[in-house]
């Protein structure tokens, strides 16, 4: 089945623990991007990758880091993670990032920083 | 003033009315996105256009480049339609991978 997966969905941790999120996509996608969504701010784009070793930044990716080692694979690293980075990240693929290209999101990650 | 704006923010209907949600932007773009997301949190792509029309089943949307403006309408709308629908502008130029959202619009259908 294609699809994004998302790991993990849920996760509790404290200020300063580095954490990684995985993201994954068995579509063969050039395209691969990460999200956060809170509550009266929407979704808001963090770190792009138009292919691999190319990655670019959104507009919030103060806190952040990824990698694009492998085309199937785009982690979300954050190194010493504060509680104004609690929110909800998603991670959302596509063929390319072209002007037809559909996008497809995972599951989501719920992540609280106490 | 967002990049993205959207109207309305919030819309109640009753089962098999005719809806209207629209986005306006300031910036030139390369594409605009409409997505849908329900309560449970996932979000589904539900059209991605660069010019004209598209339709797929009951939802049409339209981009007019030079007014900046873009709707989504649902036809004989049902209470699954029920969701938050979000606009997503594609910026032009060479950083076309970068995308800026509208803050959503909340329908609530009524059987």
């Amino acid at each position: 089945e294609a699809q994004v997966t998302q790991n993990p969905r849920y996760l509790i941790t404290v200020t300063g623990k580095k954490l990684t999120v995985t993201c994954s996509q068995n579509m063969n996608h050039e395209y691969m991007s990460w999200y956060r969504q809170d509550p009266g701010l929407g979704l808001r784009q963090i770190y792009y990758s138009m292919n691999v070793e190319v990655t670019d930044k959104g507009d919030v990716p103060e806190g952040y880091k990824v990698s694009r080692k492998e085309k199937r694979n785009f982690p979300l690293i954050l190194e010493s993670p504060s509680p104004n980075q609690t929110s909800l990240y998603f991670c959302a693929s596509s063929l390319q990032a072209g002007r037809q290209e559909t996008q497809y999101f995972g599951p989501g990650t719920r992540l609280l920083v106490l | 003033k967002n990049e993205v704006e959207q109207s309305p923010q919030n819309l109640t209907a009753q089962e098999g009315e005719f809806i209207t949600i629209n986005c306006s932007y300031s910036v030139g773009i390369s594409a605009l996105h409409w997505l849908q997301q329900h309560p449970g949190g996932g979000i589904v792509s539900l059209f991605m256009l660069s010019s004209g029309k598209k339709k797929h089943g009951r939802l049409i949307a339209t981009i007019n480049i030079q007014e900046k403006h873009s709707s989504l309408h649902i036809t004989a709308s049902h209470p699954r339609d029920s969701a938050v629908y979000i606009c997503a502008v594609r910026a032009g130029g060479t950083s076309y991978g970068k995308l800026t959202f509208g803050q959503g619009t909340i329908l609530t259908v009524h059987p």
